[in-house]
């Protein structure tokens, strides 16, 4: 099956500080990740979708000046939370739709903690 | 009004009973409808998608109502290996993916 990975799976950082995750689909090509935070017991939020090779399209009410995006290559994409403030302090989860494939189903990494302290 | 709504729960069912969950969204617009599970501090997985005639997957049926905007899963013969939260997740004609906030299920021995 169509495996996604994220690094790192959790992080603890200092306020003020730009932390960077990184989103890997390992068998595929990901024509579009996407980006999603979820708070807890809240449903995942989509934050932004990333195209390989454009820019992303963020979501209403998401900063992106401080959630810098790159998806650079088609089994790549980064987000950037830069100047993390405590209130940044959410489980991020990217997701990569596969290339040529069924346009409906979304394939999710494991992850990321981040606790801005 | 959230456009996917569901009953936070938690839901506490003993091993093997049967269980339901309700999920009602607003877009009536929607094109495809998944339930997913979640487990504590993980991804969350998909579990099944919804089909409008309504379909099973060993002991997990997922039920699709247009008319009344709601989706439902069954679980029959619960096991322990279950309790997770439930996500409903609805597609909209963009193709995006509007998550509920997810239904708690324990399930006790």
């Amino acid at each position: 099956g169509a495996v996604v990975s994220q690094h790192p799976s959790w992080v603890i950082c200092k306020s003020g500080t730009s932390v960077k995750i990184e989103c890997r689909s390992l068998d595929f090509q990901a024509t579009t990740m996407f980006w999603y935070r979820q708070f807890p017991k809240q449903s995942l939020m989509l934050m932004a979708t990333s195209n390989e090779g454009s820019k992303a399209t963020y979501e209403q009410g998401v900063e992106k000046d401080k959630f810098l995006i790159n998806h650079a290559s088609l089994t790549l994409s980064t987000l950037t939370v830069t100047s993390a403030h405590p209130e940044d302090s959410s489980f991020y989860i990217c997701s990569a739709r596969i290339r040529d494939y069924s346009y409906n189903e979304q394939f999710f990494g494991p992850g990321t903690r981040l606790t801005v302290l | 009004r959230k456009e996917v709504e569901q009953d936070p729960g938690p839901f506490n069912v003993p091993e093997g009973a049967t269980v339901a969950f309700n999920c009602t969204y607003s877009n009536s617009a929607s094109q495809s409808f998944f339930w997913y599970r979640q487990d504590c501090r993980k991804e969350p997985k998909l579990l099944m998608s919804v089909y409008s005639s309504g379909n099973e997957d060993g002991r997990f049926t997922a039920q699709l109502n247009r008319a009344s905007q709601y989706i439902s899963l069954l679980i029959r013969d619960s096991k322990l290996s279950d309790s997770a939260t439930y996500l409903c997740v609805v597609m909209d004609s963009n193709y995006q993916l509007i998550w509920g906030a997810g239904t708690k299920l324990i399930i006790k021995p």
